[in-house]
């Protein structure tokens, strides 16, 4: 069964960090690109972060950039998401998901964990 | 940024009707474009990719379709567990962008 859960949410303080994991199964990890998708309480859905199947190629949303940082370990078939400076819009839901061979649509998600940043 | 404008917010149907749903690209999207069902407490699930391909596994009565910039998603023969939100995605270029979502309630 394909399947993508993540873990290490939580309440952190402001201007804090903490590091989502995305363990991925069932499927070739290495042969995917991986993206990371968060959404605020009753809010709509926010594209975070983006990863080439290798590692190499980054992309990040312009309200995280320069503060969080996404990497993989292909050996380990796991996802991360480093998020640091973290601040209270970052409260949210993260998913993580797999981007489809031929297509960047997301094909694949996780159940998602949340993320609250409070005093 | 590409803005996706997505309408309406909301709408209510009844059972076995036909609804659309429309997001509109603030460029050409190519069309790179996909639609998700996300239902109360769950994660969103892929329905419609490349604009109007049928990902795996979803029912027929679901349908994508593209004019220039303006893409819908059409639903036929309304079902009880189509009541959800639907959100349109463009991955085209980064940073990939979501519509605003539009709650479907089923009457």
């Amino acid at each position: 069964e394909v399947q993508l859960v993540e873990s290490g949410g939580g309440l952190v303080q402001p201007g804090r960090s903490l590091k989502l994991s995305c363990a991925a199964s069932g499927f070739t990890f290495s042969d995917y690109n991986m993206a990371w998708v968060r959404q605020a309480p009753t809010k709509g859905l926010e594209w975070v972060a983006s990863i080439s199947y290798g590692g190499s190629n980054t992309h990040y949303g312009d309200s995280v950039k320069g503060r969080f940082t996404i990497s993989r370990d292909n050996a380990k078939s796991t996802l991360y998401l480093q998020m640091d400076s973290l601040r209270s819009e970052d409260t949210a839901t993260y998913y993580c998901a797999r981007l489809e061979i031929h297509t960047m649509a997301m094909g694949v998600w996780g159940q998602g964990v949340m993320v609250t940043v409070s005093s | 940024d590409i803005q996706m404008t997505q309408s309406p917010a909301s709408l209510s149907a009844s059972l076995g009707e036909t609804v659309t749903i429309e997001c509109l690209a603030s460029e050409d999207i190519y069309s790179n474009l996909a639609w998700y069902q996300q239902k109360p407490g769950k994660s969103p699930q892929l329905l419609i990719y490349d604009a109007s391909s049928l990902q795996d596994g979803v029912p027929s009565r679901f349908s994508g379709s593209e004019s220039g910039t303006q893409y819908s998603l059409e639903i036929n023969s309304l079902q009880s567990e189509d009541a959800a939100t639907y959100f349109c995605q463009q991955h085209h270029d980064y940073p990939f962008t979501f519509g605003s979502g539009t709650k479907l309630e089923i009457k």
